[in-house]
């Protein structure tokens, strides 16, 4: 497509329910990150995919969070037993996966954790 | 770790005049790239300049240019000419070279300016 995208936009949910949040990166772009931005703060680093591999999953919070990208394209991120404190904005990004890359956002998807 | 510190959470200009955003930051990195991203009401983060550390020219995109201090490890962003539609809130961030031709790389961001331009 012409841009990241980002599905469901919105999603509100239950404390302890299961959600998945979808990212479909520009085409061609090998590197895939996910950043969750809480209200009035900047962007945090979750994890960076490279092709179907996790290159680097350091800013996870805990276990409760899992993502994956199995054909190297659209990824998916897992959170397991949700939380209030889990609310925020979930950022996707995509880029070349090159030294020199620009990231390039999608619109995110506001989680609402009740 | 890298650090990203923006000092004025918000600031206000008057539509055709020129602002400053400024942004500093913390590395003991030599390699490394810096960005201004703009956040509209509808959260989709747009990029707006980027500097390569290696270069001591300034970045500049049309009406936006960078002041950019190595030394003093200091970033700050220029609005020239303001626009209504340039208010949003505005990111610096900061993203370590990693060698390797296939080595993306996190984005570490400040916190943010919000900047409102009046009509």
């Amino acid at each position: 497509g012409a841009g990241v995208s980002q599905t469901p936009s919105n999603k509100v949910t239950e404390k302890g329910k299961y959600v998945e949040l979808r990212c479909d990166p520009i085409s061609g772009h090998t590197a895939l990150y996910w950043y969750r931005q809480s209200l009035g703060q900047g962007p945090e680093f979750l994890i960076y995919f490279q092709g179907t591999g996790a290159a680097d999953d350091s800013g996870l919070p805990n276990d409760r969070f899992f993502a994956v990208r199995p054909e190297g394209s659209v990824s998916t991120l897992k959170i397991q037993r949700t939380e209030r404190g889990d609310s925020a904005v979930y950022l996707c990004a995509s880029g070349m996966g090159n030294s020199q890359e620009t990231q390039y956002f999608g619109p995110g998807t506001r989680l609402l954790v009740l | 770790a890298q650090t990203v510190t923006q000092s004025q959470p918000e600031m206000s200009v008057q539509e055709a005049e020129t602002v400053t955003l400024s942004c500093t930051y913390d590395t003991s990195e030599n390699n490394y790239y810096l960005f201004w991203y703009k956040q509209p009401p509808s959260r989709q983060m747009i990029l707006v300049i980027r500097q390569e550390a290696y270069k001591q020219q300034n970045a500049t995109e049309n009406r936006f240019s960078v002041n950019f201090q190595k030394a003093a490890k200091s970033f700050s962003l220029k609005i020239s000419d303001s626009q209504l539609g340039d208010t949003a809130m505005y990111f610096c961030a900061f993203m370590k070279h990693l060698a390797g031709e296939t080595s993306g790389s996190r984005l570490t961001f400040g916190e943010g300016t919000q900047l409102t331009v009046n009509p």
